[in-house]
């Protein structure tokens, strides 16, 4: 069974400061995704950032990168230079290969960047 | 770049009623997932379908609820006899591929009130 835990409800950040993200994972599958997204006020989905469990490289996509630690099974996000505009609820998502799109999402992180 | 398409981005229901969402796609894309996100959690995984064909339904609630992905138009999740229970957003996500190693393209959700 898959499971996806983030341990921070809520998250404070200066502005023009970086923040990490917390995840944790659990699956026995040796082959899946992990994924993070952004979900503003508005309510869509945004998707920032994906890792492969074969991925010999942590991602980075602009100000974001994944802090990919498979022995620990944590992926955590680390966003650089906050903007007002990070303010969301961020969501750490896995799927395994033969589930194809079928996610498993974390209860989420609320981000607040501070002026 | 027309994305997800999902409507309507609201909808009211009285108890007892049907819901009726809409998801369209993105062009070429053949594999549809509709999720369910209760106020403050993160989104849950109902059922998977490619065109005509139901993959995975282990997410969907046995009885009220139903989907489908004709082989033209949008894809349709129903809930019948809609109980306070079900106000939730759902969202629906699209992929050309049935595997890992790509993102899902969501929809801007559908928010459904019951009252």
């Amino acid at each position: 069974a898959q499971k996806i835990t983030q341990t921070q409800p809520g998250m404070f950040v200066q502005e023009k400061e970086a923040v990490t993200l917390d995840c944790t994972y659990d699956t026995s599958d040796p082959s899946y995704g992990l994924f993070w997204y952004k979900q503003p006020s508005s309510g869509e989905m945004i998707f920032l950032i994906y890792q492969g469990s074969y991925d010999q490289q942590n991602a980075t996509e602009g100000r974001y990168s994944l802090n990919f630690q498979k022995a620990r099974k944590s992926a955590n996000l680390v966003i650089s230079a906050s903007q007002l505009g990070d303010s969301a609820m961020y969501f750490c998502a896995m799927n395994e290969d033969n589930y194809g799109q079928n996610f498993v999402f974390g209860p989420g992180t609320r981000l607040s960047v501070l002026p | 770049n027309a994305g997800v398409m999902q409507n309507p981005r609201h909808l009211v229901r009285r108890r007892g009623q049907e819901a009726r969402l809409r998801c369209s796609p993105m062009k070429g894309h053949s594999h549809v997932y509709w999720y369910r996100q209760l106020p403050e959690e993160g989104l849950k995984f109902m059922v998977y379908l490619q065109k005509e064909n139901i993959i995975d339904e282990s997410g969907m609630p046995k009885e009220r609820f139903s989907a489908e992905f004709p082989k033209e138009g949008p894809s349709i999740l129903r809930i019948q006899q809609v109980v306070r229970g079900d106000s939730a957003a759902y969202f629906c996500a699209s992929s050309p591929l049935d595997r890992s190693n790509t993102e899902a393209f969501f929809g801007q959700g559908t928010r459904l009130t019951v009252v």
